[in-house]
């Protein structure tokens, strides 16, 4: 079955960079985009960017600008997220998630499913 | 950037009852791309609805998703004792891809 896995949890210090891996299995890596969403402590979500594992081409919204890294290994169907600066507001539970409909038939634009199990990044000094 | 507000933020119904949850978008959601997930404490978010009213594989038939434009909603028939959880709307018909902040369905 169609599975994300993502890395084990992070405690970073402010100004640190952290890279959390999602590795996916049970469809072609290379046909589908991965989106990564984070989720503050009691609070909703914030997506960070997306990347197609075809051609590795990204995309992040303004606020993410310079401080997302997203790139993918295909040889080992994983996607790498790294964020950098880092300061306590980016302590949150970090997803990624499969875009639904495959890239070839809807580009980016489709519904999230499924998601990884999410990992919790802790910023403290 | 489209803002997504949802309505009311907790609920609190017995089970059998029916619930309602609104999504109001600050534009038109183009072609209705908007989905429904819900959460429960711990987990990842699971799909309910995608295109605004297409339930997902495996969503019980008590689940429905109606709307269009900028006014959404979710509609939850006999409610059983495993749809207590909070339900979020998003839309992923424009970049930025926006969440509401959540709907926290309660036991009365």
């Amino acid at each position: 079955q169609v599975q994300l896995v993502q890395s084990g949890a992070e405690v970073k210090k402010p100004g640190a960079s952290v890279k959390l891996s999602c590795m996916a299995s049970g469809y072609t890596f290379t046909n589908y985009y991965i989106h990564w969403v984070r989720q503050a402590p009691g609070q909703g979500f914030e997506w960070m960017g997306a990347i197609n594992p075809y051609g590795g081409s990204t995309s992040h919204p303004q606020k993410f600008q310079g401080r997302v890294s997203l790139t993918r290994d295909t040889s080992t169907s994983t996607v790498y997220m790294e964020l950098s600066s880092l300061s306590s507001e980016d302590t949150a539970v970090y997803f990624c998630a499969r875009g639904s409909l495959a890239i070839a038939v809807a580009g980016s634009v489709s519904w999230f499913d499924p998601w990884g199990q999410g990992t919790l990044v802790t910023v403290s000094s | 950037e489209i803002v997504l507000t949802q309505s009311p933020g907790t609920l609190s119904l017995s089970l059998g009852e029916g619930a309602t949850l609104s999504c109001r978008a600050s534009q038109s959601v183009s072609s209705d791309y908007l989905a429904w997930y819900q959460q429960k404490p711990g987990q990842a978010p699971r799909l309910l609805v995608y295109g605004a009213s297409s339930r997902a594989a495996g969503v019980p038939g008590r689940f429905s998703g109606s709307g269009s434009g900028t006014d959404f909603t979710l509609t939850i028939s006999r409610l059983e004792p495993e749809d207590f959880a909070v339900y979020y709307c998003q839309q992923y018909a424009s970049s930025p891809y926006s969440f509401g902040q959540g709907t926290k369905l309660g036991i009365k």
